[in-house]
């Protein structure tokens, strides 16, 4: 069974153009977590997605920044416009049920900003 | 809101020692889950131990073991016979079981753990 897969690895973007992470959960998991991680500080939640429907988005900065989990395909974190503060790894985990399951992460996805 | 912290930035220990990572927690929730994830330098997060928290047991895994004081809203990491491949990042996270932020993880600030030949 394959792990959490994320891509691409690294991304350079410079400012104002997109990013677009993709995450492909573990087979049989439906439920979608990305989180990100600035700079020397741990991980902070942005968005939980199951198939076709984001369950909860506090996490997730208002403007420039969706993501969505399509019923076929992997879930996709995008960033519009972005900046220099984007900069950060950005990590999806993946879980087969509810909040009772433990949450498997992907590699990560580097996102540097120019 | 669930707050994790991690007073310890830093802990080294002797490989074959038993070193012991703290972690405070907050919640305001009576059923939620403790975990704690190892980040190498390859950046993948790796979990390595988890707790239930209306289990009065505490959890082990080979030479991980936590030790879980709820009513302190304390849960301790002790590696054992530690090893180099233990060197890493570790976080604490908690999860709550029920309400509007189930299932999402909040990450304590993290503690480097070094460990010398």
């Amino acid at each position: 069974n394959a792990g959490v897969m994320q891509n691409p690895r690294h991304l350079v973007r410079r400012r104002g153009q997109e990013a677009r992470l993709r995450c492909s959960p573990m087979k049989g998991h439906s439920h979608v977590y990305w989180y990100r991680q600035l700079p020397e500080e741990g991980l902070k939640f942005m968005v939980y997605l199951q198939k076709e429907n984001i369950i909860d988005e506090s996490g997730m900065p208002k403007e420039r920044f969706s993501a969505e989990f399509p019923k076929e395909g992997p879930s996709i974190l995008r960033i519009q416009q972005v900046v220099r503060g984007d900069s950060a790894a950005y990590f999806c985990a993946s879980s087969p049920r509810l909040s009772t399951d433990t949450q498997y992460f992907g590699p990560g996805t580097r996102l540097t900003v120019l | 809101a669930q707050t994790v912290t991690q007073s310890q930035p830093e802990m080294s220990v002797q490989e074959a020692e038993t070193v012991t990572l703290s972690c405070t927690y907050d919640t305001s929730e009576s059923d939620y889950y403790l975990f704690w994830y190892k980040q190498p330098p390859s950046r993948q997060m790796i979990l390595v131990i988890r707790q239930e928290a209306y289990k009065q047991q505490n959890a082990t895994e080979n030479r991980f073991s936590v030790n879980f004081q709820k009513a302190a809203k304390s849960f301790s990491l002790k590696i054992s016979d530690s090893q180099l491949g233990d060197a890493a990042m570790y976080f604490c996270a908690s999860a709550n079981a029920g309400g509007t932020s189930y299932g999402k993880l909040t990450f304590g600030q993290g503690t480097i753990l070094t460990v010398h030949p």
